[in-house]
């Protein structure tokens, strides 16, 4: 069955440290990629999406995602975390299907970052 | 342990007609998150419903409209349809509302709602 891994359940680390949480997923066909924040005591807000195109992509709040195909991966990466940081993080991928496409949640990653 | 259940799985629906969508919390969950996916975007905020009132809504129309029972569960209504709505409409749910905490959020699988 497809689905997708978040490897970190939880992830603490220092401010001003570099982050890189991993998301693999099993689906050799066409993807859409996304990756989603949760601030505590919020909803769910986009950080950045992968349709098409530079497979290096830019989101918010100097978060970026590389798509490998390869590797079926998306991880994302921020160069110096901020304690605001703090929140757990969603990688979710469409798979496009055409009996219709199907969304699918990583379990999520806590991040902690110690100021 | 079930989890976070929707129904219909698919919905289809001509313009200008309602639609109601369903959503089952995980046992013991009393926040209920509606959130959209249309064709080409991320999820987008719809409505947050915490013991069974609505404690924050998304920049939507105010023919989106839903509610929380009792029970928890809760219903998502989209009133005259536009072409535009169709979109996937998940339900996510969590323990509790906290300012701080940062309780796990549960999704389930989602409404494929077609308009026409």
């Amino acid at each position: 069955a497809q689905s997708v891994s978040q490897h970190n359940h939880h992830v603490i680390l220092s401010e001003a440290a570099s982050l890189e949480l991993g998301c693999n997923y099993s689906y050799g066909g066409t993807v859409n990629l996304f990756w989603y924040v949760q601030y505590p005591g919020q909803h769910l807000q986009l950080l950045l999406k992968y349709f098409s195109g530079d497979p290096l992509v830019k989101g918010i709040k100097g978060f970026e995602a590389e798509f490998i195909k390869s590797k079926f991966s998306f991880n994302l990466r921020k160069p110096s975390v901020q304690w605001s940081d703090t929140a757990e993080y969603f990688c979710a991928v469409t798979m496009i299907k055409a009996a219709g496409n199907k969304l699918t949640f990583g379990g999520g990653t806590r991040v902690l970052v110690k100021p | 342990e079930a989890g976070v259940t929707q129904s219909p799985t698919h919905l289809i629906k001509t313009r200008g007609q309602q639609a109601t969508l369903r959503c089952s919390p995980i046992s013991g969950h009393t926040s209920v998150y509606w959130y959209q996916q249309a064709l080409g975007l991320g999820l987008q905020f719809l409505l947050w419903y915490d013991e069974g009132e609505e404690r924050n809504r998304g920049n939507f129309p105010p023919r989106f409209s839903g509610r929380q029972f009792p029970n928890y569960s809760s219903e998502l209504n989209v009133n005259a349809l536009e072409l535009e709505d169709s979109a996937l409409y998940l339900c996510a749910s969590r323990v509790h509302r906290s300012p701080t905490a940062n309780e796990k959020l549960f999704f389930g699988s989602g409404t494929q709602l077609s308009v026409l």
